[in-house]
């Protein structure tokens, strides 16, 4: 597996702003996603972020709202524009490694919108 | 769209014995079934997976079962133990035009000692 670190692990937002949230990975992976996770739900997913080239989001999530970059192999941002309630959520980075299957998750960041 | 349905919700059982989860999934071009389990506060983790062209694994107390033809796939626990207790989801993965994970709706799972 790899090693996935976020930051920050939590917020607390006024609405209106806008906050980045970081993935690292400690070694070079394929593919990174964005998940989101609202209270007591499942993963949905919000895009999958491409290096060099502009992400590919889901239906529901556009980039307006959740521009993401992905300068690298290892690091991608995620962030949350112009919050509301709404956005209150846990937000989940995810990687996958070469032509290996398996998914894995970052620690979340828990996001609070007052 | 792709859908995974996940039952049940939510699932009680005795220390010791077997807890049962079961997930449909409607995309035939689904090759690639993980299991995660998420601990209160913590990240989902990857528990088991199955291939498509395979029909049970299994795990030490955890197995996994998959019927590609009625697309049904399920996570079978035995001797279940308080520390089994999470919220488990089931996903299904394409792996054709892009690499994509639908996850199931999860199953909280209580074992009572």
């Amino acid at each position: 597996s790899a090693v996935i670190s976020q930051k920050p692990s939590r917020d607390i937002c006024q609405r209106g702003t806008s906050l980045t949230i970081q993935c690292q990975v400690d070694s070079q992976v394929t593919m990174m996603f964005w998940y989101r996770q609202q209270p007591g739900q499942s993963l949905t997913l919000i895009a999958t972020a491409n290096q060099g080239s502009e992400a590919t989001y889901e239906s529901g999530f556009v980039i307006d709202k959740f521009p993401i970059s992905r300068p690298n192999l290892t690091f991608s941002t995620l962030t949350v524009s112009n919050m509301s309630p709404e956005d209150s959520s846990i937000y989940l980075c995810s990687v996958r490694r070469g032509t290996s299957v398996e998914q894995y998750f970052g620690p979340g960041t828990r996001l609070t919108v007052t | 769209g792709e859908n995974v349905e996940q039952h049940p919700s939510t699932l009680s059982v005795q220390e010791g014995d077997s807890a049962v989860i079961k997930c449909t999934y409607s995309d035939s071009a689904s090759n690639y079934f993980p299991w995660y389990k998420q601990e209160l506060g913590k990240r989902p983790q990857l528990i088991i997976d199955i291939r498509s062209n395979v029909g049970e694994k299994k795990d030490q107390r955890i197995a996994v079962t998959l019927n590609k033809t009625a697309k049904h796939f399920s996570l079978h626990i035995t001797e279940t133990q308080p520390e089994d207790s999470a919220v488990y989801f089931c996903a299904a993965s394409t792996n054709t035009g892009g690499f994509k994970t639908i996850f199931g709706a999860g199953t909280r799972l209580f074992v009572k000692a």
